[in-house]
């Protein structure tokens, strides 16, 4: 597509609910990242997919969250047990090359709420 | 490890006036590159340049120009004559050529031009 896309773009959820979030980067973007934008704050790395290399999941804050990206295009991050802290934009960005420092393109985000 | 620091929280001023965005950064690596980035009240982050640690030019484009000075570890953003249009939250980032290629973000700085 032209841009990245993520849906839903606006989610409500009780705490203790799972939830499923996505990500359609740009096609032929080989890297593919996840943020977490809380009220106020900048913007926290999750995860980071590049080609068939294993993920970086380092900021992954709990074993609550997951994610996969599927045939190196459409990612999933999964919250499990959805708690109020999880409340947040989640962004998703994707990049042409992530090696070479080239500015990723971000989606417009998922705004999770957890009542 | 790296850090970016953008001191100012919030900064107000009246369309026409010149503003500047401050950005420090800490990182070990020799090769890294900076970027900037806007947040608009409709959310989606627009990339705005990328500068590489190599080069240490001044960049203009329009009203906006960045001053990179690596003996201060600094990465400041000026915009000329202030328009309504420019309120957004900035962002500034840095991703180091060594380990993951996570772009790490400053908490951001609200810009509000009033008329």
């Amino acid at each position: 597509g032209a841009g990245v896309s993520q849906s839903p773009s606006n989610k409500v959820t009780e705490k203790g609910k799972d939830v499923e979030l996505r990500c359609d980067p740009i096609s032929g973007h080989t890297a593919l990242y996840w943020y977490r934008q809380s009220l106020g704050q900048g913007l926290e790395f999750l995860i980071y997919f590049q080609g068939n290399s294993a993920p970086d999941k380092s900021g992954l804050p709990s074993d609550r969250f997951s994610a996969e990206r599927t045939g190196g295009s459409v990612s999933t991050l999964t919250i499990q047990r959805t708690q109020q802290e999880d409340s947040a934009v989640y962004l998703c960005a994707s990049s042409l090359r992530g090696r070479q420092g080239y500015g990723y393109t971000f989606g417009s985000g998922t705004r999770l709420t957890v009542v | 490890a790296q850090k970016v620091t953008q001191a100012q929280t919030e900064i107000s001023v009246v369309e026409k006036e010149d503003v500047t965005l401050d950005c420090v950064y800490e990182t070990r690596d020799t090769t890294y590159y900076l970027f900037w980035y806007k947040q608009p009240p409709s959310g989606e982050l627009v990339f705005l340049i990328r500068r590489n640690s190599f080069d240490e030019q001044n960049e203009i484009s329009g009203r906006y120009s960045w001053n990179f000075q690596k003996s201060t570890s600094s990465f400041n953003f000026t915009i000329t004559a202030s328009q309504v249009v420019d309120s957004a939250v900035y962002f500034c980032a840095l991703m180091a050529q060594g380990g993951s290629e996570k772009l790490v973000f400053g908490k951001g700085t609200k810009l509000t031009v009033n008329p």
